[in-house]
């Protein structure tokens, strides 16, 4: 079965750090998606991307944060420079055939778990 | 509140009791989704409920939908304690396209064998 994969699993970096997340999408996906949950706490929407450019982002999304697909099949997610609170666990996600109208459900990576010390 | 809160935030059921979480929400939907997450693990998909339906089933799982009250449960019959996991409800919003779902806290199930 066709699944999104994440790397790294688990990221430990210091304040003030670039840190780039991967994700590698489901391969005739469209739209693409970049969630965190703080530990313990609800899932928070970040970014979605659709046709090489964000399509909408959240106030969470401020100027630390890009977003990018650099070749057919990563997506990225870049934080300049981390904070403390940007500890969390990301989750990327994608959704969307071509040719296909579908409900919007999510197919989720296993996620990439950032501790900024 | 946020859109997409569950309740309650926690649940321990011994296993073959049935488990019920609520959701409710704010906005128009075109459909409500509920995933479930294992411990530091991603979402995955469980059901769909759209906006002109009140109840579906799949397996174990019963959703129902009341769009007056802007609410929705997700029953599991006969759990397991493999059923132990969070789980999440998420709203596609009218205005929202393919631009995002949004989810709430969760409610962790603890199902005891």
């Amino acid at each position: 079965e066709p699944e999104v994969t994440q790397t790294p699993s688990h990221q430990v970096t210091q304040m003030g750090q670039e840190v780039i997340l991967r994700c590698v999408p489901i391969s005739n996906h469209l739209y693409f998606y970049w969630y965190r949950q703080i530990l313990g706490q609800k899932v928070e929407f970040l970014v979605s991307f659709y046709n090489n450019e964000i399509s909408e982002k959240s106030e969470i999304f401020d100027d630390q944060f890009s977003v990018e697909r650099p070749d057919g099949s990563n997506f990225t997610l870049k934080i300049r420079s981390t904070k403390l609170e940007d500890s969390a666990m990301y989750f990327c996600a994608s959704s969307g055939v071509l040719g296909q109208s579908v409900a919007n459900v999510l197919t989720f990576g296993a996620g990439s778990r950032l501790t900024v010390l | 509140s946020q859109q997409g809160e569950e309740d309650p935030q926690a649940l321990s059921i011994q296993e073959g009791e049935n488990a019920t979480m609520n959701c409710s929400y704010k906005t128009s939907i075109n459909n409500l989704q509920w995933y479930r997450q294992n411990s530091g693990r991603g979402l995955v998909h469980l059901i769909l409920i759209r906006s002109n339906e009140r109840e579906k089933h799949s397996g174990r799982l019963r959703v129902t939908l009341d769009t007056s009250k802007k609410s929705s449960s997700l029953l599991i019959t006969a759990s397991r304690a493999a059923d132990t996991a969070s789980y999440f409800c998420a709203t596609d919003p009218v205005s929202g396209g393919y631009n995002k779902l949004i989810f709430g806290a969760g409610t962790r199930l603890a199902v005891h064998p």
